[in-house]
């Protein structure tokens, strides 16, 4: 069964930092993998996915994810933090065969320093 | 293209009572999903409706209810409401018949139980 485990509920940058926010999976078969962001009172907006095309993956405000098969990863960085990336991730996977059913991991809730 | 929209964007029920929440799908989008969002227990899969028809449910009891329309609408309804039932309901439609695994979200309806 698929699984999706994101490493610290909150994570704190500070502005102009890295950000890395940790996510990995447990699948049968290479999945799709999705990273969604949710602004407070807002619902979830698609920020990049991986359907096997490249393993590195260009999203949408600077952010980018690299799939690493060998570590069932797929984590979301950008190389400078700003302000308006405070929210909350989410990373998903879905099986390629099947149903769309997408399981969600708990979510990561960034926080940016000034 | 519109986006996914739901109505109301906010309710406040009575414990006991009965609610009907409402999903408009973006256009030619004909799978619609439905999410329960609490701060304990993060974003739980209620159940998938595609073509009319229910393809996925979640570990939700019946007191939870969906149906889909000819023209991709859907509407869950939950009876009997209990003040767990506090949560902000996302309905998030995709675009199964073209492979496109990603899903498309609302701003959600934000429903209090007192």
């Amino acid at each position: 069964a698929q699984s999706v485990t994101q490493l610290g509920s909150h994570v704190s940058v500070s502005e102009g930092a890295l950000v890395l926010l940790r996510c990995n999976y447990s699948s049968s078969v290479p999945p799709y993998l999705f990273w969604y962001v949710q602004y407070p009172n807002q619902g979830l907006q698609l920020l990049l996915k991986y359907t096997s095309a490249a393993t590195l993956v260009k999203g949408i405000n600077g952010f980018e994810a690299e799939f690493k098969k060998s570590e069932t990863s797929f984590h979301l960085t950008k190389p400078s933090a700003h302000m308006s990336d405070a929210a909350e991730y989410f990373c998903a996977v879905s099986d390629r065969v099947g149903d769309d059913k997408i399981i969600f991991g708990k979510g990561t809730r960034l926080h940016i320093l000034p | 293209k519109a986006g996914v929209t739901q109505t109301p964007r906010y309710l406040i029920k009575t414990r006991g009572q009965q609610v009907t929440l409402s999903c408009s799908p973006i256009s030619g989008h004909r799978s619609v999903s439905w999410y329960q969002q609490t701060p304990g227990q993060g974003l739980q899969f209620l159940f998938e409706y595609f073509s009319e028809t229910q393809r996925n449910k979640g570990n939700f009891p019946g007191r939870f209810s969906g149906r889909q329309f000819s023209n991709s609408r859907s509407e869950m309804n939950v009876s009997t409401l209990e003040l767990g039932d506090s949560a902000l309901y996302l309905c998030a439609s995709s675009n199964h018949t073209t492979g496109r695994r990603e899903q498309y979200f609302g701003p959600g309806t934000r429903l209090t139980v007192t």
